[in-house]
């Protein structure tokens, strides 16, 4: 059965900081994808990012970035000059392209400070 | 583009009664849609997939009698808590895929269910 560990419960940081929330997922599958998911006071759920588990190079789309480490089953994010409006819940989450499922981490609070 | 509702968006209701709640894709054609459970400060637990034309199929440990499941439509899916129970009282939230499993889900804004 596939995990995903997110060890952080919650985190500070000031605004226009950059911050790295850490996963970290177990799976025998070799076909997956990983995903951040950001869930705002609103609870509307939005897709931050993706990775595809066969792809080497790193996903970026704006501020925020990922480091894939598929050998050490590592996923973390990395925000970069944070805004208030980044602070919300963060998911992270795997999906084997065989069971189709997302599965997701217990997440991590984000408070970004003014 | 891509944008999936909930109706409703909350609701309160005694507890034996059942509820409805809808997911609808409203600028695409969902093959598959997911239902999901959110107790407070916990994360999503996924509850069944529902395919357009087909029974879902639930997650063990979910109540197929109690928590039915109707996809009877592509932009359209239904949850149905039968006979709820405080227990039940959480937030409900879809999500909708037009293709196969490398397709980006969208997720609904959640239903917040309170039983009393």
């Amino acid at each position: 059965a596939q995990t995903v560990t997110q060890s952080q419960p919650e985190m500070s940081v000031q605004e226009a900081e950059t911050v790295t929330l850490s996963c970290t997922y177990d799976t025998s599958e070799s076909n997956y994808y990983l995903f951040w998911y950001k869930q705002p006071p609103s609870r509307q759920m939005i897709l931050v990012i993706r990775q595809e588990a066969y792809k080497q190079q790193n996903a970026t789309e704006n501020r925020f970035s990922v480091n894939f480490q598929k050998a050490a089953k590592s996923f973390s994010l990395k925000i970069s000059d944070s805004q208030l409006g980044d602070t919300a819940m963060y998911f992270c989450a795997f999906m084997s392209v065989r069971d189709d499922k997302i599965i997701f981490g217990k997440g991590t609070r984000l408070h970004i400070l003014p | 583009g891509a944008v999936v509702s909930q109706h409703p968006s909350w609701v309160i209701c005694k507890s034996g009664t059942s509820v409805k709640i809808e997911c609808r894709s409203l600028d695409f054609q969902a093959t598959t849609m997911f239902w999901y459970r959110q107790f407070p400060k916990q994360s999503l637990m996924l509850m069944a997939t529902s395919n357009e034309g087909s029974k879902a199929t639930y997650e063990q440990g979910v109540e197929k009698d109690k928590f039915l499941i109707n996809h009877a439509s592509l932009t359209l899916s239904t949850l149905t808590v039968t006979s709820a129970h405080p227990e039940d009282s959480s937030f409900y939230i879809c999500s909708a895929r037009v293709g196969s499993g490398w397709e980006t889900q969208y997720f609904g804004p959640g239903t917040r269910l309170l039983v009393l």
